[in-house]
């Protein structure tokens, strides 16, 4: 399973769009990547799935170049609701494995009124 | 999406003491997984379930410390046994739903050990 590197703690003031990167330099070709959003006192919740190229939904997007040794999760105009950890995961969705994946340190974004 | 209820939510318990999670979804699920969370960290995998075959424990987990059941396809339990406060964490039910690869969590089970 690819490991994934992501900074500890990022902050940002409201309003502002926000890049978190995270690198998986041994991502395989069957891997995707998912990024999952925890709050406190809660379990994590996915944000967002890719393969290659920029994936956008009603949250986020994911932008994958075309090496995908890396990913780059944007969160639109930030508000204080989304201070949160943010997780980068890799793995074969399709073999059965990915539930095994390993959760790396995450990113804790902490929003700034 | 899938739903998860786990029970506790949280509890505080003695040294010594065993603990059963339970972990009810609201659909009929293949696998079923159980991570710790330590306070201030990432998760961990301990161990899938399977209905109908024992729990496979990833490294450092063993079946003695963390009894797993799977009577059904919906529901599992996981027990922390002669609890210490090392055991002290958030202990979280997952399911994964296999057409989009995509892992639903339950709220988690806090448990203090004092």
């Amino acid at each position: 399973l690819a490991k994934t590197t992501q900074p500890i703690s990022m902050d940002s003031y409201e309003g502002q769009e926000v890049n978190i990167t995270c690198s998986h330099n041994n991502i395989a070709t069957n891997d995707y990547i998912t990024w999952y959003q925890q709050f406190p006192s809660q379990g994590p919740r996915f944000i967002i799935q890719g393969y290659k190229t920029k994936v956008t939904n009603e949250v986020a997007s994911l932008f994958i170049p075309a090496d995908r040794k890396s990913s780059t999760l944007s969160l639109p105009r930030v508000s204080l609701s989304d201070t949160a950890v943010y997780y980068c995961l890799v793995g074969d969705i399709n073999s059965g494995g990915y539930q095994k994946v390993t959760f790396g340190t995450g990113t804790k974004l902490q929003v700034i009124p | 999406s899938a739903v998860i209820s786990q029970k506790p939510s949280r509890d505080i318990c003695q040294r010594g003491t065993s603990l059963t999670i339970q972990c009810q979804v609201d659909s009929q699920v293949t696998m079923m997984f159980w991570y710790r969370q330590q306070p201030g960290q990432s998760l961990t995998l301990i161990a899938t379930a399977n209905q109908g075959s024992e729990a496979t424990y990833e490294s450092g987990f063993v079946i003695d410390k963390f009894p797993i059941s799977r009577p059904n396809l919906t529901f599992s339990t996981l027990t922390v046994s002669n609890m210490s406060p090392e055991d002290s964490s958030i202990y979280l039910c997952s399911v994964h739903r296999i057409e989009t690869g995509e892992l639903f969590f339950g709220e988690g089970s806090r448990l203090t050990v004092l």
